[in-house]
């Protein structure tokens, strides 16, 4: 089955900890992207990658980092310099580079305790 | 500010009922409108709007696009349970760049 899968589904960690959140598609998309999502809030664009070793900061990238070594795989890192990490974190492909139509992961929890 | 504003923020119907989700917006360099169903994590795509006056069908949902007025609605007929969920709006701003509104939570009962 092609799809997008996001581990863990939930992570905690302890507050100045850098922790890393797989992202891995087999739908052969040449974008990818990583979003944000706070309760009562529409997603927010943290960082995209149109292609392998490329990519481009989006709205809230401050205290985040990412990789695209390869096409199937955009991990996501949450420094000790994010202030606010815990959220609800999506990602998401798109065959089109344009971004339309995104295929979204289902997620992972993150809390900082 | 690039915003998008969703109403209303909560709906709840009955099945059988017709509901209208508004999505209004002010986004420079606006590329298309996207809705999305997202009913637990993962949203799933629905709709893409570019044109203006040009409704989008999937059985019982429907979508248009009003590039003058700077908004969109999106229709669902004849609800059912199945068919709770926050329902989002999102516009793209030229190539990559989405603005997701806050969302419509829908609960349909039975």
């Amino acid at each position: 089955d092609g799809g997008i899968t996001q581990s863990p589904k939930y992570l905690f960690r302890k507050e100045g900890q850098n922790v890393t959140l797989s992202c891995e598609q087999n739908l052969n998309h040449d974008a990818m992207y990583w979003y944000r999502q706070d309760p009562g809030q529409g997603l927010r664009l943290i960082y995209y990658s149109q292609i392998v070793n490329d990519f481009q900061k989006g709205d809230i990238a401050e205290g985040y980092s990412v990789s695209r070594e390869k096409k199937e795989s955009f991990p996501l890192t949450v420094t000790s310099a994010q202030k606010n990490p815990t959220a609800f974190y999506l990602c998401a492909s798109s065959i089109r580079r344009t971004g339309d139509e995104q295929f979204f992961g289902p997620g992972t929890r993150l809390t900082v305790l | 500010e690039d915003k998008v504003v969703q109403s209303p923020l909560s709906l709840v119907v009955h099945e059988g009922d017709t509901v209208t989700l508004n999505c209004s917006y002010e986004v420079t360099n606006f590329r298309s409108l996207l809705w999305y169903k997202q009913e637990k994590k993962a949203p799933t795509f629905l709709f893409m709007l570019t044109s203006s006056g040009i409704e989008k069908k999937s059985g019982r949902l429907s979508s248009i696009l009003d590039k003058k007025e700077l908004f969109s609605i999106l229709n669902i007929t004849a609800t059912q349970t199945g068919d709770s969920a926050v329902y989002l709006c999102a516009v793209g701003r030229g190539f990559n760049k989405f603005y997701f509104g806050s969302g419509t939570k829908l609960n349909v009962k039975p």
